[in-house]
């Protein structure tokens, strides 16, 4: 299996609202990724778990808040989001290898804040 | 820290023309290199990737890249591209740190090919 899947696929919500992304991979990696991808624009790397600890933080919002409960899943909690914040949402994972540190991505959640 | 340069933000092309997009890198450590494409509304797609051996790699659609170190650059390239391969083309390098890879992508290269 070398899939990252993410639910959900496209999600509307309204700047009150709570929701959670939530992304798995069963490849047995121990490192995982979030990134926020504008139109037209490359991905811009949110935050970074290294055996399920929190290890880069690239300075977001605190309106995101990510949450990594097992080696195989990663959430992403949205909380009083702003129209601005409206991107398709990248999980990737990665083994720690230097020789193959691929990052393999998956298709993503494309976020609309009302 | 690293960084990628891609040289063209857009290029235009007919079909069957030969396509060369530029990639550059600056970083002082040993390098995983990759190119992604993105199709309008759609996610990340890996092309094609190098981390060592032959220089030259050949990834999927008919894409090939090629590594040259001295040059720092990463260049893809197609010899006849399709409608189809309209899409934005991103380069990336990953550099290990301690237990995670950092990937940092150029701005990406939007290819428009006309039939």
């Amino acid at each position: 299996d070398t899939e990252v899947t993410q639910t959900p696929k496209h999600l509307v919500m309204g700047m009150t609202n709570k929701k959670s992304l939530k992304c798995e991979q069963h490849m047995g990696h121990r490192a995982m990724y979030w990134y926020k991808q504008k139109a037209k624009k490359p991905p811009e790397l949110m935050f970074v778990y290294s055996y399920e600890k929190l290890s880069i933080n690239e300075s977001v919002p605190s309106r995101f808040s990510p949450e990594c409960p097992n080696s195989s899943l990663l959430n992403l909690h949205l909380h009083a989001l702003q129209p601005e914040d409206s991107a398709l949402y990248l999980c990737a994972s990665s083994r720690q290898d230097a020789s193959n540190n691929e990052q393999f991505f998956g298709p993503g959640t494309r976020l609309t804040v009302l | 820290a690293q960084s990628v340069s891609q040289h063209n933000h857009h290029v235009i092309l007919s079909e069957a023309a030969s396509l060369e997009l530029g990639c550059n890198y600056s970083y002082g450590g040993t390098v995983n290199l990759f190119w992604y494409v993105q199709y309008p509304g759609q996610h990340l797609q890996l092309l094609l990737k190098y981390f060592s051996g032959d220089p030259l790699v050949k990834g999927i659609k008919g894409f090939e890249a090629e590594f040259i170190k001295s040059k720092f650059s990463f260049n893809l390239r197609k010899p006849s591209v399709q409608w189809s391969d309209t899409a934005e083309y991103f380069c990336a390098v990953n550099a290990m740190n301690s237990g995670y890879s950092t990937l940092t992508f150029g701005k990406g290269t939007m290819l428009l090919v006309s039939p």
